[in-house]
């Protein structure tokens, strides 16, 4: 019940092109739903994140599309870059007990040139 | 600092033998955690401090895991008796303020048990 489940597991998008990775998840008591990039060799760094009071959040070109009722989160990726190219993590933080990030398993993404 | 820094990057043992691991939180950050990464995967939640008390270490393998975080020392995370499965890269991350939110990560410690 404190899983993150992610897919795509790997996705390949044309520079330019819309990447989309979607996140849902079943505990009822996560309120804050960050995403991770992270780069090899690298350790993970937040990206953007959203409280469940929000259906969407938008910084530059990422968007977190939120759907409270669904539990499901996706992340938006416009004119995907090169520079893009990444493992994306979503997460899910838990308010009770441990307050602790329950992450998803990763998506590999790539953008072609 | 305004990094986090782990220390060393880079852990080589054999099966059996002793590994620590270190990590400097951001400076004024109250919360360190630590994550297990496996094969580039997911992250297992191993442990939570805040400031030198422990908060949840409900993801430590108890029997052979050990973690501190010593007020004017960095954090330590300690593996007694390696196993090959121990084989990851481990993060700490720390933050500011609430506890498990906006986690600043280190650039990890690849441990590898041969």
């Amino acid at each position: 019940q404190q899983q993150v489940k992610q897919s795509p597991q790997s996705l390949i998008v044309q520079k330019g092109g819309i990447s989309i990775i979607n996140c849902a998840y079943e505990n009822t008591a996560f309120d804050y739903f960050p995403w991770y990039q992270q780069f090899p060799g690298k350790g993970p760094a937040l990206l953007i994140a959203i409280r469940p009071d929000v259906s969407e959040k938008k910084e530059g070109r990422f968007t977190i599309s939120f759907n409270k009722s669904a539990k499901q989160f996706s992340l938006h990726i416009m004119d995907s870059q090169p520079g893009d190219s990444a493992t994306y993590f979503c997460a899910a933080h838990l308010i009770q007990g441990a307050q602790k990030l329950v992450f998803g398993q990763g998506t590999r993404l790539t953008i072609n040139p | 600092g305004e990094e986090v820094a782990q220390t060393p990057k880079h852990l080589v043992r054999g099966e059996g033998q002793k590994a620590k691991l270190y990590c400097a939180p951001i400076k004024g950050h109250s919360y360190v955690f630590w994550y297990q990464q496996v094969l580039k995967n997911e992250f297992k939640f191993l442990i939570s401090f805040q400031n030198e008390n422990v908060f949840d270490e409900t993801g430590m393998p108890k029997e052979r895991f050990s973690a501190k975080c010593l007020p004017n020392s960095p954090c330590s995370l300690e593996i007694q008796a390696t196993k090959l499965e121990d084989s990851a890269v481990y993060f700490c991350a720390s933050s500011q303020m609430v506890l498990g939110e906006k986690l600043f990560f280190g650039s990890g410690t690849q441990l590898s048990v041969l």
